[in-house]
């Protein structure tokens, strides 16, 4: 069986400030895809971005940053710079080659204050 | 190129109602599923489909039901509903061989 965890279940910082999502995943596959999603106040689902298991680099992309660690298994989301159109409930899920579902985590709600 | 369209946006059932949530997808995919979002427990995946006439059991199927009769189609009915059934409904499709999924907007269901 798979599981994400994602302990943060509410952070609250002020715009402009910098802040980490963590996520930390279980499995026992070596082929693996890691995903955060955004859901905005208006509840649609919005992919940001997908890491596979093989593919260690850190990327980023603009203000969102992503640092994926096998050795941990955690592949963590950080905002620089946040703004309020920032504030969302943000998922991180996992998906294996054997099985056929992306597993979540419980998801991060994020408010960002101006 | 509408994606993935869910309808209705909105549903209020009574417990013990039946009704069926739509989801289409233009985007030929052989892939779809079905998940519920409930407060603090993520997404959880209800059925899902691998092609036309190909169903299969997720981690909470009970209470529904599901078929593929079409590529494009992958309707989820409630049988008897329950307010335990209570939730936000999102359907999604990739294609094979692909991992990026594509999720529709969502059905807010509430059971009274």
């Amino acid at each position: 069986a798979q599981k994400v965890t994602q302990a943060q279940t509410e952070i609250s910082v002020v715009e402009k400030e910098d802040v980490t999502l963590d996520c930390v995943y279980e499995t026992r596959d070596t082929t693996y895809y890691l995903f955060w999603y955004k859901q905005p106040p208006s509840g649609e689902l919005v992919f940001l971005i997908r890491r596979n298991s093989f593919d260690e680099q850190n990327e980023i992309s603009g203000r969102y940053s992503w640092n994926f660690q096998k050795s941990t298994s955690s592949f963590n989301f950080t905002i620089t710079a946040s703004q309020v159109v920032d504030s969302a409930v943000y998922f991180c899920a996992l998906y294996n080659n054997a099985g056929n579902m992306l597993t979540f985590g419980g998801g991060t709600r994020l408010m960002v204050k101006p | 190129n509408a994606g993935v369209t869910q309808t209705p946006k909105f549903q209020v059932l009574k417990t013990g109602q039946s009704m069926t949530l739509q989801c289409a997808q233009d985007m030929n995919h052989e892939y779809m599923s079905w998940y519920r979002q409930d407060p603090g427990m993520g997404l959880r995946l209800i059925h899902y489909s691998v092609g036309a006439g190909i169903t299969d059991q997720g981690e909470v199927p009970n209470g529904y039901n599901v078929s593929r009769s079409t590529t494009e189609d992958f309707p989820l009915r409630l049988l008897s509903a329950a307010p335990s059934q209570t939730s936000v409904y999102f359907c999604a499709s990739r294609r094979a061989g692909g991992y990026g999924y594509t999720f529709g907007s969502g059905t807010r269901l509430t059971v009274v």
